[in-house]
């Protein structure tokens, strides 16, 4: 069964800082997607960024950024000037391709200090 | 554009009571899914319906049902409720299942007394 771990379960940044958060899986497939979604009080699931197993290039959307290592089972999310908006809890989530399997890690809650 | 919508967003069941999630896509997805969030847990899938026509169970499926009614509906039914049931239920869709984006609904709180 695949495993999705965050072992950070807070995290805090000042605003305007980098904040790194991190993620490791299990799985023994190789065709699969990768991501990060941001929970606000909300509760409403947001997408922040995702990385498809087969490309090697690290995702990247304006702030966000990933560090996908697949050997490792390693992608961690770097935030980069954080902003006050950014404080959520962040899921890690592993999707296997053209299967319904899907495993979210119990997540990371971000603080943002003014 | 709607995207997934929920109903209802709250709801309070006695123990031993039956109730119907109900979810509804309008981006013509293939697959849908349901999840439930436990407090400070991540989510974890009930069930899912890769097309019309078809479910499988997912990680905990004990103690619900689910009829893909149409491609644009999915629905989640609990029996007799318990109160280890009480939790945020989310309704997903994806194009195909497994590649791509998964679009959520809202939630829908649920708690069994």
């Amino acid at each position: 069964a695949q495993t999705v771990t965050q072992s950070q379960p807070e995290m805090s940044v000042q605003e305007a800082e980098t904040v790194t958060l991190s993620c490791t899986y299990d799985t023994s497939e190789s065709d699969y997607y990768l991501f990060w979604y941001k929970q606000p009080p909300s509760r409403q699931m947001i997408l922040v960024i995702r990385q498809e197993a087969y490309k090697q290039q690290n995702a990247t959307e304006n702030r966000f950024s990933v560090n996908f290592q697949k050997a490792a089972k390693s992608f961690s999310l770097k935030i980069s000037d954080s902003q006050l908006g950014d404080a959520a809890m962040y899921f890690c989530a592993y999707i296997l391709t053209n299967a319904g399997k899907s495993t979210f890690g119990d997540g990371t809650t971000l603080t943002v200090k003014p | 554009n709607a995207g997934v919508t929920q109903t209802p967003k709250f709801q309070v069941l006695k123990t031993g009571q039956s109730m119907t999630l109900q979810c509804a896509q309008d981006m013509n997805h293939n697959s849908m899914y349901w999840y439930r969030q436990d407090p400070g847990m991540g989510l974890r899938l009930i069930y899912y319906s890769a097309s019309e026509g078809t479910t499988d169970k997912g990680e905990v499926p004990n103690g619900y049902n689910v009829s893909r009614l149409n491609k644009r509906e999915f629905s989640l039914r609990l029996e007799s409720a318990a109160p280890s049931q009480t939790s945020v239920y989310f309704c997903a869709s994806t194009w195909t299942s497994g590649v791509g984006e998964l679009f959520f609904g809202e939630g829908s709180r649920l708690t069994v007394l």
